[in-house]
Parts: C-alpha cells; sequence; structure tokens
C-alpha cells in the first residue's frame, strides 16, 4: 500500500536558522511524484515544491529544497533562513503514476519559528 | 488569474439536510478532486474526476456524491450530512497526467450539528 509518513508532530526554529521536515513514502511504483504543501492558519493549500522520482537532482525552489534520497525512500524538506511567516501546517504527498493523479498525503508537520 | 473557487467557504448545519458544496475552475482541466482534511489524517481523497461525466470513488467515498456534468465545475453532494462529515473540505484540479502540479481551491470548513 502507497504510504506517507511525516513522524514530527510540531517542530520550532528559531528565525533565520534552516530547519528539515522529515518525510519516507512507501511505493512500488517506479514512476511517482513527492510534492511539498504549506498550510497557513488560514487554511489554503500553498504548493511548495515537487520531485520526480527520476529526477537525478534534488528539486529547489528559493529557500526551500528536497533532499530525495530514492533508496531510503526519503524526500525530506529543507527551509533555509526561516521566516516568521513559515509558521504553518506542511504536508508531504506522493503522486503515483497509476493514482489518476490522486495525492496520498502525510498527517502534516507543524513548525513554528520563534524570533 | 487561474484560479479553483469554491463555494460556500463556511458552512454550519444539521444533521441530515442536504447541501452542495461547489468547486469551478477556470484552467479547462480534465481533472478535478475533492479531498477532506481532518487533524492528524491530512488530506484524504473522497472523489475525483477524469473529465465530463466521468467520475470515480477515492479513499473515503462513503456519504458523498459527485457529478461533473461540465469541465469546469465538479460539486460536491452531501445528501444526509452526519456530524462524522465535519471537516475541511479541498477542491483541486490539473491539467493531465503529465503535470507536477495540482491547484487546490481555499478550503470549506464544514460542520454538522
Amino acid at each position: 500500500a502507497q504510504k506517507i509518513t511525516q513522524t514530527q508532530p510540531g517542530m520550532f526554529v528559531q528565525e533565520k536558522e534552516a530547519v528539515t521536515l522529515d518525510c519516507t513514502y512507501d511505493t512500488s511504483d517506479q514512476s511517482y511524484g513527492l510534492f511539498w504543501y504549506k498550510q497557513p492558519s488560514s487554511g489554503e493549500m500553498i504548493f511548495l515544491i515537487y520531485q520526480g522520482s527520476y529526477d537525478e537532482q534534488n528539486a529547489t525552489e528559493g529557500r526551500y529544497s528536497l533532499n530525495f534520497q530514492k533508496a531510503r525512500k526519503s524526500a525530506n524538506l529543507v527551509i533555509s533562513a526561516s521566516q516568521l511567516g513559515d509558521s504553518a501546517m506542511y504536508f508531504c504527498a506522493m503522486r503515483s503514476s497509476g493514482g489518476y493523479n490522486k495525492l496520498i498525503f502525510g498527517a502534516g508537520t507543524r513548525l513554528a519559528v520563534h524570533p | 488569474e487561474a484560479q479553483v473557487t469554491q463555494n460556500p467557504r463556511y458552512l454550519i448545519t444539521v444533521t441530515g439536510k442536504k447541501l452542495t458544496v461547489t468547486c469551478s475552475q477556470n484552467m479547462n482541466h480534465e481533472y478535478m478532486s475533492w479531498y477532506r482534511q481532518d487533524p492528524g489524517l491530512g488530506l484524504r481523497q473522497i472523489y475525483y474526476s477524469m473529465n465530463v461525466e466521468v467520475t470515480d470513488k477515492g479513499d473515503v467515498p462513503e456519504g458523498y456524491k459527485v457529478s461533473r456534468k461540465e469541465k469546469r465545475n465538479f460539486p460536491l453532494i452531501l445528501e444526509s450530512p452526519s456530524p462524522n462529515q465535519t471537516s475541511l473540505y479541498f477542491c483541486a484540479s490539473l491539467p493531465g497526467l503529465a503535470t507536477d502540479t495540482q491547484y487546490f481551491g481555499p478550503g470549506t470548513r464544514l460542520t454538522v450539528l
């Protein structure tokens, strides 16, 4: 069965420091995609970053990078230089090749950035 | 502006009173989905649609119906809501299989008393 596991219910970080949010996944598919979304207190889902299973390089988008370790089935999100506005819920999700673009989500990690 | 809209954004209702949450996208996307979000469970897919008149169940379809009569609209129908359907609901769309971006609506917070 396909599954996403986020083992950190909550994290906190000091402003301007880097933080890593963990995500492990389970799938037997060879082709899949991994996503991270941010959900601020207002509730909307904001797409952050995407990594395809065949991408050889780790994805980066501004202060966000995805540490993709395929053999370990992990796709950790790294946020560099944290800002107060980064305080939010973060979800890791996976899309499999045969899933009609269904996203399978983890339970989420709540990040608090302290000044 | 490319967007997915949902209405209403907030709804409080009572058990058994039929309701519809509308979803509309202006990007001519083929694929649309409904998800519900519950604490500790993340988002789970309720129903999805691959095109007009083509819909299928997701992981948690019980108690819900959908329809796709037009490409842009994908309403979620609760024929007889129950308190366990109290949740945050998201509609999402994307153009096709070969894509890396899913567009989410703003969410509908539903409370069933």
